[in-house]
């Protein structure tokens, strides 16, 4: 069945260092692609989406591009803030019609000054 | 005021009782999602429903059951709690024809002694 796969954590970085949450997922056809992100002691919120292959979703400095070949949708930001710890979930829904969301692990960023 | 709601935030109950989490939204939405997070093993999809009239068993819906009172509220039932149920537990909203972002509410911490 389709799945999503993100590296383990904690990722520990000092604050301004570059980061990236590998994020790979296996599914049928073309899925759309999600990182959600959970501050301490909050529910889940998106922090981005990309919906077809090569297509590049970005927030609030973090980027991710979908890419069809390696099934991947890799997490980065040039440079993280103190404000950025937290645990990010990369996400995919299938393409059928009357599917949710599968989620990933889970990966748990804290970010030192 | 917040969109998505939960009640209780915090539960603690004993072995064999009955709980109910409850979630409202007024988003509007017309699906609806219960999950629990456990540490390492992220999200887990218990159920979820599209519409007042369709409820789907998610990936790990054994031991609890769900009931769509009205498109704005979907609770989630424990009828004999048992400790490897504690988790937080998450309701989430979307919208078939706003696209695939799934809205969170803030969390159920639930705890069976």
């Amino acid at each position: 069945g389709d799945s999503v796969t993100q590296m383990e954590g904690p990722v520990t970085l000092s604050e301004e260092a570059f980061l990236t949450i590998n994020c790979t997922y296996t599914a049928t056809g073309y899925p759309s692609l999600f990182w959600y992100v959970q501050y301490p002691g909050e529910g889940l919120q998106l922090l981005l989406k990309a919906t077809k292959a090569d297509d590049k979703g970005s927030n609030k400095g973090f980027e991710a591009t979908y890419r069809k070949e390696t099934t991947s949708f890799h997490l980065e930001k040039g440079s993280v803030q103190v404000s950025d710890s937290a645990v990010y979930f990369c996400a995919l829904r299938p393409p059928q019609a009357g599917t949710a969301l599968i989620f990933g692990k889970g990966t748990t960023l804290s970010v030192s000054s | 005021d917040a969109d998505v709601t939960q009640t209780p935030r915090n539960r603690i109950t004993k072995t064999g009782k009955r709980i109910m989490l409850e979630c409202s939204q007024t988003k509007g939405h017309d699906r609806m999602y219960w999950y629990r997070q456990d540490p390492g093993l992220g999200l887990r999809l218990i159920y979820y429903s599209f519409d007042v009239k369709d409820i789907n068993k998610g990936e790990i819906s054994d031991g609890y059951s769900v009931s769509r009172q009205a498109q704005a509220k979907f609770s989630l039932s424990l009828e004999s709690a048992i400790p490897n149920q504690t988790a937080l537990y998450f309701c989430a909203t979307n919208d078939q024809g706003g696209g695939d972002t799934q809205y969170f509410g803030p969390g159920t911490r639930l705890t069976v002694l």
